[in-house]
């Protein structure tokens, strides 16, 4: 089945010790999206991409980081997690950036921990 | 500035219907989404409505009004697996979604 498959589910860190999270997509949609989540919160976009072009959202802190090295897997670095960081991370897909119903298909999810 | 409004927490029982109303402000306006989504998961699409009025399907309706900046989303004959958060968005001009905080509804028996 096509689907968005997000590593690791859970990851446990040390403050300051970085981290990678990875998505991969098997639906062929060219918008990528990371969205970081806190319990009971609105999920907040961190970046997208349009095929390889990399939007930023301006609040976005420069702790994290994103690469796409193609149009099937995103990464997402956090360079130095802080305790605030802890939530879910959430990656998703959409088929196009701009029209009609722009459905995003979400990842299980990478829920991380920091000690 | 862009906001969505909806209710914190809700409370039904099992068999009944609840409304879950969501009120929106954004600049411009390329239609709105509900997603459902368990406690610990990801989101899962329900609908999407751009035009006024009401869409069906299923269990589940979606009701917009554009020139109100509102949406619900009605859920029918409740089963206790429709515990779940269910959360607003609202795409502005850009195509870019402004998210609600969800609803957790509780379903009793």
């Amino acid at each position: 089945d096509a689907m968005v498959i997000q590593n690791p589910r859970y990851q446990v860190t040390q403050f300051g010790k970085p981290v990678t999270l990875s998505c991969s997509q098997t639906l062929n949609h060219n918008v990528m999206y990371w969205y970081q989540q806190k319990s009971s919160q609105a999920p907040k976009l961190l970046f997208h991409y349009y095929d390889k072009d990399f939007n930023n959202e301006a609040d976005t802190p420069d702790n994290f980081q994103s690469r796409r090295p193609n149009t099937s897997f995103c990464f997402l670095d956090i360079r130095s997690p802080g305790l605030g960081d802890a939530a879910m991370y959430l990656c998703a897909t959409s088929g196009t950036g701009s029209s009609g119903a722009n459905v995003l298909t979400f990842g299980a999810g990478s829920r991380l921990t920091v000690l | 500035g862009q906001n969505i409004d909806q209710p914190t927490e809700m409370t039904a029982t099992e068999g009944a219907i609840v409304q879950i109303n969501c009120t929106y402000q954004t600049s411009g306006f390329n239609g709105l989404f509900w997603y459902q989504q368990h406690a610990g998961e990801a989101p899962t699409f329900l609908s999407y409505n751009v035009l006024d009025g009401l869409e069906e399907k299923g269990r589940f309706s979606s009701f917009l009004s554009r020139s109100k900046g509102y949406s619900y989303l009605l859920l029918k004959e409740l089963q206790m697996k429709d515990s779940a958060s269910y959360l607003c968005a609202a795409m502005d001009s850009n195509y870019q979604l402004i998210w609600g905080a969800g609803t957790k509804l509780i379903i009793k028996p």
